[in-house]
């Protein structure tokens, strides 16, 4: 299965900043999902990113507040705009291989 | 849209013992996953069920699908303090995106 780089892996920011998330995959893949993990929370798919094209969001997810790039096929990058303490979460990008393979995740803090 | 229904949320069990966690879902799909999350940790994959009647087993976990019923269970054997973890089930929908279910927290005491 794909292996998958996710970099930070930890953050704490300062409220009304911005984050960049970026994931490296080890190989080609069509499509990169992102989602959000609130504390003791499920996984929310945030979007669906497509190379090539404009990333597809989510009911509840706008382009404004989680802008994503994807430039090639093996890495895309999801900032979180104009942080607020709601955000606080773990943050996880996935690829679609054999099954869906999850990066190890950012944790991030807005104080 | 789709919903899948994990129960029971939480898991208290006792090491040695035996306990089923239930996975449901509300529309058609015969691609099921099974991961496993330790605190502070991304997401471990334990099973790929792809079909109905699959049944997967590894170690003191077996996973099976029912395709026809809607339903996944993840059976614990004798469980472990090892397997404290909270446990994921997640449907393929459409092969375009995963649906998660809402997690079980198990705790295996001594």
């Amino acid at each position: 299965s794909a292996v998958i780089s996710q970099k930070p892996s930890r953050d704490i920011c300062q409220r009304g900043t911005s984050l960049t998330i970026q994931c490296q995959v080890d190989s080609q893949v069509t499509m990169m999902f992102w989602y959000r993990q609130q504390p003791g929370q499920s996984l929310t798919l945030i979007a669906t990113a497509n190379q090539g094209s404009e990333a597809t969001y989510e009911s509840g997810f706008v382009i404004d507040k989680f802008p994503i790039s994807r430039p090639n096929l093996t890495f895309s990058t999801l900032t979180v705009s104009n942080m607020s303490p709601e955000d606080s979460s773990i943050y996880l990008c996935s690829v679609r291989d054999y099954g869906y393979t999850f990066g190890s995740g950012t944790r991030l803090t807005v104080v | 849209e789709l919903k899948v229904e994990q129960n029971p949320l939480f898991l208290s069990m006792q090491e040695g013992k035996n306990y089923t966690i239930y996975c449901n879902y509300s529309t058609t799909s015969d691609r099921l996953y099974w991961y496993r999350q330790d605190p502070g940790k991304s997401l471990e994959s334990l099973f790929v069920l792809l079909s109905n009647g699959a049944v997967k087993q590894e170690g003191r976990l077996m996973a099976s699908l029912d395709t026809k019923a809607r339903l996944s269970t993840l059976h614990i054997t004798a469980a472990v303090h090892d397997l404290s973890a909270t446990y994921f089930c997640a449907v393929d929908d459409s092969g375009s995106r995963l649906t998660f279910g809402e997690g079980t927290q198990l705790t295996v005491n001594p």
